[in-house]
């Protein structure tokens, strides 16, 4: 069965642009959510979906929005791109929120501000 | 609130070595917990995940152990192989959400 998928792989955009980046789940796996991922700070969470709805929210600025769409697939948007906003974006799928569910990740957004 | 950490921050050890890897987080009320490997550039590759309710899991070569009650992790590398270089990360979800909590993860080097 298909993993996460997450497109595109690679990004490289001036700094002021905006970005989208997209997350395919696992077939059947409605619970979606994202991290930035820098040397400096690690793994850092942005947002976590469940059924179109934004469950939780990292300590992020309101420049990173997302959403869930009704198949599960997710976008992330960021707006006004800063340098700092380089990093490795991952997406995570699990099958249903919370309680324990196994974590699956994609192999992540790597986005480059220049 | 939840804090995560990993001890080593890094491992260089010689190929057919068996290592342990610790994980500590500050909260015990945790619903499972997890290991990741990430290879450099790469996603999370799930390894393990362990429920508030086991005290062990095992695949292959890797064991993970947890005792809630310490607040503690650790994941075994029986006869360790060049191909395990890489990052190991654990993580538990933050109360009963799907948001984890990473520690700052090992990064493993197995020489031959």
């Amino acid at each position: 069965k298909a993993g996460v998928t997450q497109t595109p792989r690679y990004l490289i955009k001036t700094r002021g642009q905006q970005v989208t980046l997209s997350c395919s789940p696992i077939s059947g796996h409605r619970s979606v959510s994202w991290y930035q991922q820098t040397p400096g700070q690690g793994l850092q969470f942005l947002f976590e979906y469940f059924s179109e709805t934004q469950r939780n929210k990292g300590n992020f600025p309101g420049r990173f929005s997302g959403r869930q769409f009704s198949n599960s697939r997710s976008e992330m948007n960021v707006s006004t791109l800063e340098l700092g906003d380089s990093a490795l974006y991952l997406c995570a799928s699990s099958l249903r929120q919370g309680f324990g569910t196994e974590a699956f990740f994609g192999q992540g957004t790597r986005l480059t501000v220049v | 609130k939840q804090e995560v950490t990993q001890i080593p921050a890094a491992l260089s050890v010689p190929e057919g070595e068996n290592l342990v890897l610790n994980c500590s987080f500050t909260d015990s009320a945790i619903y499972n917990l997890q290991w990741f490997r990430q290879d450099p550039g790469k996603g999370l590759t799930s390894l393990l995940l362990i429920q508030s309710s086991q005290r062990e899991q095992t695949s292959g070569r890797l064991n993970a152990s947890l005792d809630k009650s310490s607040g503690r992790s650790t994941l075994y590398i029986a006869a360790s192989q060049p191909g395990d270089s890489a990052t190991y990360l654990c993580a538990v979800p933050w109360e009963d959400t799907d948001k984890l909590i990473f520690g700052t993860g090992t990064r493993l080097q197995v020489f031959p």
